[in-house]
């Protein structure tokens, strides 16, 4: 069975700053994908990031990168030089390559200070 | 791309009552997913089409539950009898069959009373 952990219900950060969301998993699958996606407060869920499992080096999107251990199962995401706008619900999810479904983690919430 | 669309946007319903959802998902996206929602959680899975077929449905979906999509266009999530238990938000995504990445809708929030 496929689990993702969210263990930081909410995180302060700087304006500016950066910070890094954690989130480890735990699968079976031999392939499978990592993603993280932010939700700010009017609901609509956003897709950030991308990390296959035999991607040999760590994905990057602008200000967002992914942290992949894989040996550690973790996909932590990094946000450099925080904004004000930054401030939302942000979800780890996974899926097997070639499955159906994708799952999410609890989310951890993380406000920006100006 | 006019993006996945959901209505209503917001559903108020007196216990025991049914409801329907509708998901336009985005025109070339073969695959549509439903998510259920609530506060402070994660968006919990509940049933996934492929085309016009119904591939999986989440063991934790009571016979309540059910969704169509017909012709493999926009989909439906029908709540018969509904309880309190059922308020949530409830998502539509879609992708294609090659990129695992979801476009989400804006979702439906449901509140049983």
């Amino acid at each position: 069975a496929q689990k993702i952990t969210q263990t930081q219900p909410g995180m302060f950060v700087q304006e500016k700053e950066a910070v890094t969301l954690d989130c480890t998993y735990d699968t079976s699958d031999p392939s499978y994908g990592l993603f993280w996606y932010k939700q700010p407060s009017s609901g609509e869920m956003i897709f950030l990031i991308y990390q296959g499992s035999y991607d040999q080096q760590n994905a990057t999107e602008g200000r967002y990168s992914l942290n992949f251990q894989k040996a550690r199962k973790s996909a932590n995401l990094v946000i450099s030089a925080s904004q004000l706008g930054d401030s939302a619900m942000y979800f780890c999810a996974m899926s097997a390559t070639g499955g159906f479904k994708t799952i999410f983690g609890a989310g951890t919430r993380l406000f920006v200070k100006a | 791309d006019t993006g996945v669309s959901q209505n209503p946007r917001h559903k108020i319903t007196k216990r025991g009552q049914n409801v329907t959802f509708r998901c336009d998902p985005i025109s070339e996206h073969n695959r549509l997913y439903w998510y259920r929602q609530t506060l402070g959680q994660g968006p919990e899975f509940l049933t996934y089409f492929q085309n016009e077929a119904q591939l999986e449905k989440s063991r934790l979906l009571s016979d309540r539950f059910s969704a169509e999509r017909p012709k493999g266009s926009f989909s439906t999530l029908e709540i018969q009898r509904t309880e309190q238990g059922d308020s949530a938000m409830y998502l539509c995504a879609s992708r294609t069959g090659l990129n695992e990445k979801l476009f989400f809708g804006s979702g439906t929030q449901l509140s049983v009373l």
